[in-house]
């Protein structure tokens, strides 16, 4: 089955460290995303990549990091300089071409602070 | 600054009834309004969505209806089932950008 696989489906974080979430597509996109969700708060943007080896800010990455070394992958890690982690993160998926017209997301992962 | 603004935040209708979410915007370079369906413990999916050239469209019994002028767009729920109980965000974006601009959801429950 093609779609985006997030794993773990929970995390929790002790105070000072740092913790990936990883995000893998076999859908042969080329643009991968991470946003963050708090309730009643919708989905804000953490960082994107359109291709490989390249990515950008979203609008609350400071905090956060990530890499994109494959096409298939685009790993999240949470830093201790993000204060307030405890959120569920969602990564997605885009064609080529299509932008942000049709994300396709993962199931997500909650992530909770100890 | 919030740029797409959604309401309500919360919403409870008998099963047949039309649900009615309603978002508004603020940049006039909007020109793509998607509308998202997330279940509880999954992902958001797309569901349906419009740009300003039309001022409806109809997938099924979803219809989104589009106001220009009033920077406005609403989703519409015709003959609303249980299963249709879910959070909805309406979004914008501009051009090829990137970034989807979100609201912050409307959660329906649809009661038997």
């Amino acid at each position: 089955d093609g779609g985006i696989t997030q794993s773990p489906k929970y995390l929790f974080r002790k105070e000072g460290q740092n913790v990936t979430l990883s995000c893998e597509q076999n859908l042969n996109h080329d643009a991968m995303y991470w946003y963050r969700q708090d309730p009643g708060q919708g989905l804000r943007l953490i960082y994107y990549s359109q291709i490989v080896n390249d990515f950008q800010k979203g609008d609350i990455a400071e905090g956060y990091s990530v890499s994109r070394e494959k096409k298939e992958s685009f790993p999240l890690t949470v830093t201790s300089a993000q204060k307030n982690p405890t959120a569920f993160y969602l990564c997605a998926s885009s064609p080529q071409g299509s932008a942000n017209e049709k994300l396709f997301f993962g199931s997500g992962t909650q992530l909770s602070v100890l | 600054q919030q740029q797409v603004k959604q309401s309500p935040q919360s919403l409870i209708v008998q099963k047949g009834g039309i649900p009615i979410i309603n978002c508004a915007y603020e940049n006039t370079a909007f020109d793509y309004f998607p509308w998202y369906q997330q279940f509880p413990g999954k992902g958001p999916a797309l569901l349906i969505a419009i740009r300003p050239d039309v001022s409806e469209k109809k997938e099924g019994r979803f219809t989104i209806s589009f106001n220009k002028s009033a920077k406005q767009f609403s989703l519409h729920i015709m003959d609303s089932q249980p299963g249709d109980s879910a959070t909805y965000f309406c979004a914008a974006s501009m051009g090829s950008n990137y970034k989807l601009t979100f609201g912050k959801g409307t959660l329906l429950t649809v009661n038997p």
